[in-house]
């Protein structure tokens, strides 16, 4: 079965600084990747989804872009954050006929 | 618009009873659902999921039920134990897209 990295697990960032959450995923090819955004109180609201290499499916129009440089890596990117943006981020992945699974997520402060 | 609402945020419950976790959803193409378990400061773990062709699971101590003509699903864990204590998340996807549409969860609590 798949495991899947993310890193760091917490990261505390001023406004106005980038940002580049990393997740990396073993143990299967070729996955649908996600980001997924939990807000303090609120429940999983889907940032950007990737079929494949280069393909990037935005949800949800804000402050943050996503990349997949390789079939097992993708990157959520900021060129500047907001107060707005602190929250828990997960990486997630699925296949087909598999159900979608977690990492351990990043709790980002921005301050 | 939310298409999946969880609406008890909390639930306790006494150690071996059960549990009743419920969620409804508005989006009649929705044809597979999930529910997940999150402890604070970890990812979601996947639980059990249906299908709409059944309309029950059963893995072990925990069952999904669906009821499509009510768009509603259950998920019962019997017995419960204080390791259960977590917040649980119901989603829901359409086959053919990529999306998966979560609820904002419930706080089970059991109580030893």
């Amino acid at each position: 079965s798949q495991t899947i990295h993310q890193w760091p697990a917490t990261l505390v960032q001023p406004v106005g600084s980038p940002l580049s959450l990393e997740c990396t995923v073993e143990g299967t090819s070729n996955p649908n990747l996600y980001w997924y955004r939990q807000a303090a109180g609120r429940g999983l609201q889907l940032l950007f989804y990737s079929v494949g290499i280069g393909q990037i499916s935005s949800e949800v129009p804000q402050n943050l872009s996503a990349s997949r440089p390789q079939d097992r890596q993708f990157i959520l990117s900021s060129k500047k954050l907001l107060l707005s943006d602190s929250g828990f981020y997960l990486c997630a992945c699925d296949q087909r006929y598999s159900p979608l699974h977690f990492g351990n997520g990043t709790r980002l402060t921005v301050t | 618009d939310q298409q999946v609402k969880q609406n008890s945020p909390s639930l306790s419950v006494q150690e071996g009873r059960i549990s009743i976790l419920n969620c409804d959803y508005t989006n009649s193409m929705f044809d597979y659902f999930l529910w997940y378990k999150k402890y604070p400061a970890e990812g979601p773990t996947f639980l059990i999921s249906i299908s709409s062709i059944k309309d029950k699971n059963e893995d072990g101590r925990f069952t999904v039920f669906l009821n499509k003509s009510a768009k509603h699903l259950s998920l019962h864990i019997v017995p419960s134990q204080p390791g259960d204590s977590a917040v649980y998340f119901c989603a829901a996807k359409s086959s053919g897209t990529y999306k998966y549409i979560f609820g904002t969860g419930t706080r089970l609590k059991v109580l030893a």
